[in-house]
């Protein structure tokens, strides 16, 4: 009953590095999101994927990079990590498409990042 | 473009007081729209969702929300708070076409005084 997974649950990086958050849902979902969460900024999204194959930008798209391996999982990338990128990060995913719009989203338990 | 305001950064309230947080959204169309709460360390937890007919929705834990369409809001209540309310919560706005993009508020803090 995994729902959805993400990994690490915590991260310290060095200004510069590069870092890829995994998140992987077992509920057959279509449609996957990244948010990050800030204090008094709520959830912003920065990237989603309304169904395999396709990836949109967010409301904070600038420094990452994102890929829809398949059906199951969607990584969000850090190319060269910058201090403003500290948060707490969410995926989520949900049914999607046409007939499920209505559906909410079931979220990961988040991956708290620290850039030094 | 649809986004959501949440004007209220933190409330107060004593418990067994009643409760309304307020939520106004935009969007071109009558959008799908939700209220999550999160604890402290947690991820989000649904109390519930409107997508049409009747404006008043019930959720989980005694909560329910009425969805104005004049005033483009979507308040959620709750007649008596429980110390155990105290969280953050959020509005958000789901499209209801294409790429089905879904927008958060920035949240309200809820304080419960014992």
């Amino acid at each position: 009953n995994a729902g959805v997974t993400q990994t690490p649950k915590f991260q310290v990086l060095k200004t510069g590095q590069s870092m890829t958050l995994q998140c992987a849902q077992d509920m057959n979902h279509n449609s996957m999101y990244w948010y990050r969460q800030d204090p008094g900024m709520g959830l912003r999204l920065i990237y989603y994927s309304a169904s395999e194959g396709t990836t949109d930008k967010g409301e904070v798209p600038n420094g990452y990079n994102v890929s829809r391996l398949n059906k199951r999982e969607f990584s969000l990338r850090l190319e060269s990590a910058a201090p403003s990128q500290t948060s707490v990060y969410f995926c989520a995913s949900r049914p999607g498409g046409l007939a499920t719009a209505r559906g909410e989203l079931f979220f990961g338990e988040g991956s708290r990042l620290t850039v030094l | 473009a649809q986004s959501v305001t949440q004007p209220d950064i933190h409330i107060t309230v004593s418990e067994g007081a009643s409760l309304e947080l307020r939520c106004n959204y935009s969007y071109g169309a009558t959008p799908y729209l939700f209220w999550y709460v999160q604890s402290p360390g947690q991820g989000l937890q649904l109390l519930l969702k409107y997508f049409s007919g009747d404006t008043l929705v019930q959720g989980i834990k005694g909560f329910e929300a009425e969805f104005k369409r004049s005033q483009s809001s979507f308040n959620l209540r709750k007649p008596s708070v429980h110390w155990s309310d105290a969280a953050e919560y959020f509005c958000a706005v789901g499209a209801t076409s294409g790429t089905y993009k879904y927008i958060f508020g920035t949240g309200t803090r809820l304080k419960v005084l014992a």
